[in-house]
Formats: structure tokens, C-alpha cells, sequence
């Protein structure tokens, strides 16, 4: 089955850039990548869709690219309400099955 | 704005099945471009995928919990549900239900805001 991989935490200051990644074989040539956004006791939020795109309402700042075995989720300008976890996701069309990295735990120091 | 609510038993003892609703408001279920999925978190852990129900009607289950989960649709109640059978204490976790948006790419782009099941005597 398909694996993605994240670094289950990545620190930042306010105000500076906050690069997440998600490891996966080809995964820039295969299904879109999905990006969620998951603050302490809520419910996830697609924050990235089909790689690069966004929903209605979510900033600007948030922005997602694919190159080769590696997506990168882009947060500009971090805010301390940006610290939570961040989830890739892809639906594996192989197996039509969804898969879900394992989470990276943003803090804004 | 299309609203989800999962609701369901929050016990469940050990070898019983674990049975979740998710009501659809705001919109229909049989909408078209749109499938809907189920996903659990474990206590302090990730996102895990256990299937979706396509809108053609077709399942697609997580390969760890196949062979105990049923996903299925009622279109006349506007929701739909998921049946986990011969639950564990790993079971435990909450519950989220979610939309999948063909016009997202298969991005699930509403989630219910989850409901916490315990597995225990």
C-alpha cells in the first residue's frame, strides 16, 4: 500500500516561513495532494487541494507544491494561531484508497 | 452551507459493533459530485481512513478494517452510517465523518465535528 511520510514536527517563529513535507514515492506524478489543518480538540480543514489550489476562505499564506517523492505545504508570514497539525492526504487511484500521512505538529515559537 | 453531525453510541463494550450516523444538512446527500467517507483519530494519534461510500453507491474500505466495516447510505434520512463490527479497545478514537468534492479532486472538504467512541467493558 501507498505510504506518505511527514516529520512529525517542525518549529517556527512568527512572522517567518513554515515549510511541511510529505514523502512519498512519485508522489508529485500520481494523485493530488490534500492538505489539512488540525488545531488542538477540532475537526480537520482542507487547507490545500489537488496539490496547489485553495478552498474559498482559507488565506493566502497557505500554499502547497509537488517535486519528484516530495510535497511541501508553505505557510508565509506564520501566526501563532497556525500552530496545529498538519495532515498530506492522497486517494491512491491503484487501490481507490485514501491514505493520510502521519501528521506534522507545527509550533510557533 | 452543508453541515455534517455524527451521532451514535459513545460505549461500546468489547465484541460488540460500533454503530455511527452522519446527518447531512444544508444540502443533499445524492448530490452529485460528492461521495462520503468516514475517517477515525485514536487518542493522540492521526488521521486513519476506514472507507468511503462512492455516489454510485460503490465501498471502499480501509484493508485493515475490511473484513468489519460496512458503510452505507439512506437517502430518504439525508445521511449516512458506518457499522464496525467485533470492536476492540484499539477501536477507541474519535469519529469523523467527511464529504468527499469530485470538483476538489477527491478532497474532503467538510468534516462533521467528530464524535468520541469508547471501547470498554
Amino acid at each position: 500500500s501507498y505510504v506518505l511520510t511527514q516529520p512529525p514536527s517542525v518549529s517556527v517563529a512568527p512572522g517567518m516561513t513554515a515549510r511541511v513535507t510529505c514523502g512519498g514515492n512519485n508522489i508529485g506524478g500520481r494523485q493530488p495532494v490534500h492538505w489539512f489543518q488540525q488545531r488542538p480538540g477540532q475537526a480537520p480543514v482542507l487547507v490545500v487541494y489537488d496539490n496547489s489550489d485553495r478552498p474559498s476562505g482559507i488565506p493566502e499564506r497557505f500554499s502547497g507544491s509537488t517535486s519528484g517523492n516530495t510535497a511541501t505545504l508553505t505557510i508565509s508570514w506564520v501566526e501563532v494561531g497556525d500552530e496545529a497539525d498538519y495532515y498530506c492526504q492522497v486517494w491512491d487511484s491503484s487501490s481507490d484508497h485514501m491514505v493520510f500521512g502521519g501528521g506534522t505538529k507545527l509550533t510557533v515559537l | 452551507q452543508l453541515q455534517l453531525q455524527e451521532s451514535g453510541s459513545g460505549l461500546v463494550k468489547p465484541s460488540q459493533t460500533l454503530s455511527l450516523t452522519c446527518a447531512v444538512s444544508g444540502g443533499s446527500i445524492s448530490s452529485g459530485g460528492y461521495s462520503w467517507s468516514w475517517i477515525r483519530q485514536p487518542p493522540g494519534k492521526g488521521l486513519e481512513w476506514i472507507g468511503y461510500i462512492y455516489h454510485s453507491g460503490s465501498t471502499y474500505y480501509n484493508p485493515s478494517l475490511k473484513s468489519r466495516v460496512t458503510i452505507s447510505v439512506d437517502r430518504s434520512k439525508n445521511q449516512f452510517s458506518l457499522k464496525l463490527s467485533s470492536v476492540t479497545a484499539a477501536d477507541t478514537a474519535v469519529y469523523y465523518c467527511a464529504r468527499i468534492n469530485d470538483y476538489y479532486y477527491y478532497g474532503m472538504d467538510v468534516w462533521g465535528q467528530g464524535t468520541t467512541v469508547t471501547v470498554s467493558s
